[in-house]
This record gives C-alpha cells, sequence and structure tokens, in this order.
C-alpha cells in the first residue's frame, strides 16, 4: 500500500505554546489530504479537508484559527495546533487521497499523539 | 445526516474460527466502501475496497456489499490472536472525497 508519514510521532508542549505535525505522503502525490483527531476509544472525527494550493475547509465545529493548515506541495500538508490547551491532547492523524484507475482510498499516516501540560 | 453504524463489541471468536464484522450505512449515496484495521495506539491501516454488490475476497479477508440493503461486512477466515483490534467501516459518498467512519468494532481472537 501507499505510504504516509508524520512528524513528530509524539509530542508534548507546555500550555499556550504552538505545535506544528507535518504529513507527507512518499510515495504518491497527493492533492487532498485529510486531518482527524481522535480521543482515547472513541472514532476518528474529520477535522478539515487540505487541498493543495487553496485554503483548507475545515468541519462544523472546529476552529480554523486555532488549527492552521497549510498545504504548499503536492506531499506535504500541515497542521499547526496555535495556542494549545490540554484539551487539545489528543491523537493526530493525517490520510492522503490516492486516486487510480480502480477508483480512489485514502491512506493514514501513523499519527501523533499530542500532550499539553 | 450520514451514519454509519457497527455493533462496538467486543466480539470475541476462538482462533481459527471466522469472524464476522457488520455494518450499515444511511447514505444512499454511497459509493465506496472501506474496512480499516486500527491496533491499539496506532493508526488505521487498510484492510480492503469494495465498490460494487457481492463479494471481494483477498486472502482470509471478504469484505461483502448489499447495496439494496445499505449493508456491507467483513469476514476473517481462519482468524489469529494478531487479527485482535478494533475495525473501522468507512463509506465514501460520490460528490466528496470524505470518508464517514463508524465508531468501531473491537474484535478478539482467543488463542
Amino acid at each position: 500500500g501507499a505510504v504516509v508519514s508524520q512528524h513528530p510521532s509524539r509530542v508534548i508542549c507546555k500550555s499556550g505554546t504552538s505545535v506544528k505535525i507535518e504529513c507527507r505522503s512518499l510515495d504518491f502525490q497527493a492533492t487532498t489530504m485529510f486531518w482527524y483527531r481522535q480521543f482515547p476509544k472513541q472514532s476518528l472525527m474529520l477535522m478539515a479537508t487540505s487541498n493543495e494550493g487553496s485554503k483548507a475547509t475545515y468541519e462544523q465545529g472546529v476552529e480554523k484559527d486555532k488549527f492552521l493548515i497549510n498545504h504548499a506541495s503536492l506531499t506535504l500538508s500541515t497542521l499547526t495546533v496555535t495556542s494549545a490547551h490540554p484539551e487539545d491532547s489528543s491523537f493526530y492523524i493525517c490520510s492522503a487521497r490516492r486516486t487510480s484507475g480502480t477508483g480512489e482510498t485514502q491512506y493514514f499516516g501513523p499519527g501523533t499523539r499530542l500532550l499539553v501540560l | 445526516q450520514k451514519e454509519v453504524e457497527q455493533n462496538s463489541g467486543p466480539l470475541s471468536v476462538p482462533e481459527g474460527a471466522i469472524a464476522s464484522l457488520n455494518c450499515t450505512y444511511s447514505d444512499r449515496g454511497s459509493q465506496s466502501f472501506f474496512w480499516y484495521r486500527q491496533y491499539s495506539g496506532k493508526s488505521p491501516e487498510l484492510i480492503m475496497s469494495i465498490y460494487s454488490n457481492g463479494d471481494k475476497e483477498d486472502g482470509r479477508f471478504t469484505a461483502q456489499l448489499n447495496k439494496a440493503s445499505q449493508y456491507v461486512s467483513l469476514l476473517i477466515r481462519d482468524s489469529q490472536p494478531s487479527d485482535s483490534a478494533t475495525y473501522l467501516c468507512a463509506t465514501r459518498g460520490g460528490s466528496n472525497y470524505k470518508l464517514t467512519f463508524g465508531k468501531g468494532t473491537l474484535l478478539t481472537v482467543n488463542p
């Protein structure tokens, strides 16, 4: 399957600081990437759709000024959690959309575990 | 509102048995269907995708789709302890790229 990487895999930060998470598609180009958040024992919740070269589309209830998304190239999208607070502690997972002759599929990165103290 | 429903489980089967995971969806416009496996503390991994009615087999996994009944299932033959994980069902409509996920079914395969 396709390979998607995320960096960092784990981050601990102080309340009020900003954290940047990178998502890269390593062996294919992705015009569309997605950012999800998952709290313990809960399902994936889509936060936003990241589109290469244009503004991200945020899901209802997700603050676009708090979760900044940049998709500057066909293989890289970044999510910056600004002024992080303890309630932002979660597992952040990106996925990249890959299209082929048989259809399209989302491949997930390994996730970034964020802990805000 | 688009919904994907799964039995949360846990579903417990003995090693070597067939595990059957079920999923129903509300959006009749859904065109693509996916099963992801998620180990505890890890991100989801794609297991199967299915787009047309009927069965699709890949190794020990078989996905079954019935659009008329809005039902998709995953069968795991010869279940192994390493199959123990949460299985997420996801659907995608034709007009956008977003996936709608179920809450997942926790499968435990007992040695």
